[in-house]
C-alpha cells in the first residue's frame, strides 16, 4: 500500500460517456500528477499540481479535464474519449515540487477501455 | 535520440544469475535518477535512487555515469521475485522542469526456476 489510492480500477466506457477518474493521497504531498502508460510505451505525464494549482499540462487534449479540489485529492474528468484513449491511468504524488529528489508514489492505477 | 533509452529485453535469466542493466539519456540538465520497478499490471514502485558516487543496496547495485550520460542498474543472486519490468528514470534541473520526471520503456526480466 503506498498511499495513493485511485477508484475505480477498471473502467470501460462508450465513445459519448462522461466519466471521472479519482486519485486520494494519504500522504500529506504538495504534489501530484497524472500519468498516461500505453503498451509498449513509457509513462506519459498528462499533468502536475502543486498545492492545487496546476503547473503544467502537456499537451494533452482537451477531452481530459483534470481538477484539484485540494492538495490530497485529484480528478481527471473524461469526455468523448476515443478508442486511442484505452491505457492505464497512473496517479501519483510528491511530497513537493522543486526538490532534486522528487521522488513520487504511485497509484494502482486505473485500466480504462473505450468502445 | 530519445529522451530515455533503455535496452527493452526481455531478459531471461536463471535464478541465482547476475544481470546488468543499461540505461542512456539525452539530457545533459538532469539532474538525479532513479530506477523504479514494475510488476506486471502494478503500478510503478521507486527501487533506488542513483547517486554520483555509485550505490548500493543489498544485492541491486546503481551506477551514474555523468560525462557519458549512462546509469546502470546491477542486480546479483537472481531471485524470482525480481521478475519485473525495470525502469530507468530521470529528472531534469529545476530551471528544466525539475518536477518532470522522464521514463523509459523499461527492461523486462525473467528469472526462470
Amino acid at each position: 500500500e503506498t498511499g495513493v489510492t485511485q477508484t475505480p480500477r477498471h473502467l470501460v466506457m462508450g465513445m459519448t460517456n462522461k466519466k471521472s477518474l479519482k486519485c486520494e493521497q494519504h500522504l500529506g504531498h504538495n504534489a501530484m500528477y497524472w500519468y498516461k502508460q500505453s503498451a509498449k510505451k513509457p509513462l506519459e505525464l498528462m499533468f502536475v499540481y502543486s498545492l492545487e494549482e496546476r503547473v503544467e499540462n502537456n499537451s494533452v487534449p482537451s477531452r481530459f479535464s483534470p481538477e484539484c479540489p485540494n492538495s490530497s485529492h485529484l480528478f481527471l474528468h473524461l469526455h468523448t474519449l476515443q478508442p486511442e484513449d484505452s491505457a492505464l491511468y497512473l496517479c501519483a504524488s510528491s511530497p513537493e515540487l522543486g526538490s532534486g529528489k522528487n521522488i513520487q508514489y504511485f497509484g494502482a492505477g486505473t485500466r480504462l477501455s473505450v468502445l | 535520440r530519445k529522451e530515455v533509452e533503455q535496452d527493452p529485453g526481455p531478459f531471461n535469466v536463471p535464478e541465482g544469475a547476475t544481470v546488468a542493466f543499461n540505461c542512456t539519456y539525452s539530457n545533459s540538465a538532469s539532474q538525479s535518477f532513479f530506477w523504479y520497478r514494475q510488476d506486471c499490471r502494478k503500478e510503478p514502485k521507486l527501487l533506488m535512487s542513483v547517486y554520483s558516487s555509485g550505490n548500493e543496496d543489498g544485492r541491486f547495485t546503481a551506477q551514474l555515469n555523468r560525462a557519458s550520460q549512462y546509469i546502470s542498474l546491477l542486480i546479483r543472486d537472481s531471485k524470482l521475485s525480481d521478475s519485473a519490468t525495470y525502469l530507468c528514470v530521470v529528472n531534469r534541473y529545476p530551471w528544466a522542469g525539475s518536477y518532470q520526471l522522464t521514463f523509459g520503456k523499461g527492461t523486462k526480466l525473467s528469472v526462470i526456476p
